[in-house]
Order: C-alpha cells, then structure tokens, then sequence
C-alpha cells in the first residue's frame, strides 16, 4: 500500500528554526509537494520538490531524497503566525496526491 | 471573487436529509476535487473531474454523487449521510489533473455534521 509518514505534532519557540520530516512509499514518484494549512483554514502551497536536493525559499526551504523516500521543511526564524498543520503529499504514478496526516507545529514564545 | 470558494461554509443535516455543497474555481484550471478531510487523518481523495470528465472515484459511496456541469463549477450531492461522513469537505482546483508539478489550489471548506 501507499503511505506517507510524518510527526503528530511538533513544538519549537519562536526565532528558532524547526524540521518537519516526510518519508514515503507510493507507487512511482512524480514529485512531493508541501502544504501549510492553519487552523480552520484551507491548505496552501509551500514548496515542490521532484529532483534530490534543497530547495529555498525565504524562511522555508525544503528537501527532497528519492533514494531514502524521505523529505524534510525546514523552518528558519519561526513566527507565531507560523503555528499551522504542515502536509505533506507524494505525487504517484497516476498523478494523484497521497497525503499524511499532517504535522501539528505549535510555537512558543 | 478569487481563487476558489465554497458554499456553503457550515452544514448541519440529518440522516435523511438532501443537501448539496457548491465550489467554484475563478482560476481557469482545467481539473477539480472534492476531498474528504477528518482530524487527525490523512487528506481522502473523493472525486477527480479533468475538462468536466470525471476521471478517479476511490470507492466512494454512492450517498455521495458529484457533479459538474463546466469546468469552473463542482457539486457534491448528498443524500442519507451517516454520522461518520461529518468532516470538513474541500474542494481543489489546478490546472490540469495530469502535470507533475500542478500545485492544487483549495477551498476554504465546508464544515459539515451529520445528526
């Protein structure tokens, strides 16, 4: 089966940096996005990686190891307003996305 | 209006009730979702529609049934829902259901209880 694995939740203190973590097993591969969704809140768009490598992009770089099956949003100076759900969504070979559950990120002040 | 919207934004019904819950896309895409979203789990794919054809139903029940009528609009219709369907039901839009990059643009939901 399909899966994608991510933490339930994660706590970090504001102006610190913080790791959410990604792996994954699906059915062929076409690229691995990251979502932000707030509290009540529709989803938004955050990054997209389909090759090996780090990708930045101001405070929220993420990465991408498709030998692993493993991705990870780094967070740099965190913000309140960056208290959020962050998902994480694999791109198959029929070019559905298959979701996790989502990363709870509380930040502290 | 921009981006997508949905309607309506809370839904209390009952067990055998008829309802229907409305998106709109104002982006131009080609492709739309409905998806199913419960706490704590992962985003469930409902329905795919590419250029108004529908195209993915993941064994869906059949107290579900989506529509749409042209490639801005998508309905879910609703009859006889159990109290396990209650969850916030989004809808997606992106350009096209086939590019691997297609970033999919959501809904703010609708809130949905079933008594």
């Amino acid at each position: 089966g399909q899966n994608i694995d991510q933490p339930t939740e994660m706590t970090a203190t504001e102006g610190a940096i913080v790791q959410i973590n990604c792996t994954y097993q699906t059915s062929g591969f076409n690229g691995l996005f990251w979502y932000q969704q707030h509290a009540g809140e529709a989803p938004t768009f955050l990054s997209y990686n389909v090759l090996d490598g780090l990708e930045e992009k101001g405070r929220f770089s993420s990465f991408l190891s498709r030998s692993k099956g493993y991705s990870y949003l780094l967070l740099k100076e965190l913000q309140m307003k960056d208290s959020a759900s962050y998902l994480c969504a694999v791109r198959d070979s029929n070019y559905q996305l298959i979701w996790g559950a989502g990363t709870k990120l509380i930040i502290k002040p | 209006e921009t981006g997508v919207t949905q309607t309506p934004r809370h839904l209390v019904m009952g067990m055998t009730n008829k309802k229907s819950l409305k998106c709109e896309q104002h982006l131009g895409h080609n492709a739309m979702y409905w998806y199913k979203q419960s706490a704590k789990k992962p985003l469930e794919l409902m329905f795919v529609y590419n250029f108004k054809e529908q195209t993915e139903n993941n064994s869906v029940p059949s107290r579900f049934s989506p529509e749409c009528p042209n490639s801005s609009h998508l309905f879910l219709h609703l009859h006889t829902l159990q109290p396990e369907d209650s969850a916030l039901y989004l809808c997606a839009s992106s350009q096209e259901g086939t590019r691997g990059s297609d970033e999919q643009f959501f809904g703010p939901g609708t809130r949905l209880t079933v008594l």
